[in-house]
């Protein structure tokens, strides 16, 4: 069965500083990969994914993230975090055995401190 | 072009009644989920439509989970008697069909909270 481990429950970052929130998964074939935020009193917003191709993907909000099938990774980065980016983040794997379902991480909480 | 709308925001109830959550997916999208988060653990898969039929339900906890889905458009799921343990926040999500994989755009949730 498909996994998702988010190891990083709480992350404190610096304004200004730079960002990685870790991602690790367990799928069997070539997976489909998300990251998605959740502010707080919003809904899921999908900042990137990976489907094929380019290992590295752009996603919104500066943000970018890494496939790395050696390591079994999808690392979310950003050079320079921004107060607004505290929010909850969650990776997910999708089944591409058919009907997509979503498998999630626990989430990891990012504070920015000022 | 409206997201993904779930009604209500908050939900309060006691041990035993029954609560009934709607979710009105992005125009046109034809697949429909439904997820849960418990409280500090992981959003979890519950159940997948396809138009108005069930694709996948092998999320759902138990029986006392009902999802509907008339006429492939809105949903509704109804715990019907709720437990202390159904609390949570209940995502919906939808994405259209296409070839390869789907995009699934989630609605804000509904906070259920079983005393």
């Amino acid at each position: 069965a498909q996994s998702v481990t988010q190891p990083d429950i709480h992350i404190t970052v610096s304004e200004g500083a730079s960002l990685e929130l870790r991602c690790n998964y367990s799928y069997g074939a070539t997976p489909y990969l998300f990251w998605y935020v959740q502010s707080p009193g919003q809904g899921l917003q999908l900042l990137l994914k990976y489907f094929s191709g380019d290992t590295l993907v752009q996603g919104i909000k500066g943000f970018e993230a890494e496939f790395k099938r050696s390591q079994s990774s999808f690392n979310l980065r950003k050079p320079s975090v921004h107060w607004s980016d505290a929010a909850e983040y969650f990776c997910a794997v999708g089944d591409t055995g058919g009907g997509n379902k979503l498998t999630f991480g626990t989430g990891t909480q990012l504070k920015v401190e000022l | 072009e409206a997201g993904v709308t779930q009604f209500p925001s908050h939900s309060v109830i006691e041990k035993g009644q029954t609560v009934t959550l709607r979710c009105d997916p992005i125009s046109g999208h034809d697949n429909l989920y439904w997820y849960r988060r418990v409280m500090g653990k992981e959003i979890k898969f519950l159940l997948h439509f396809v138009k108005e039929s069930k694709q996948d339900e092998s999320g759902m906890p138990n029986n006392r989970f009902l999802a509907e889905r008339t006429g492939g458009t809105y949903s509704t799921l109804k715990v019907q008697p709720a437990e202390l343990e159904d609390s949570g926040v209940y995502f919906c999500a939808s994405s259209p069909i296409l070839a390869g994989q789907e995009t699934q755009y989630f609605g804000p949730g509904t906070r259920l909270l079983v005393l």
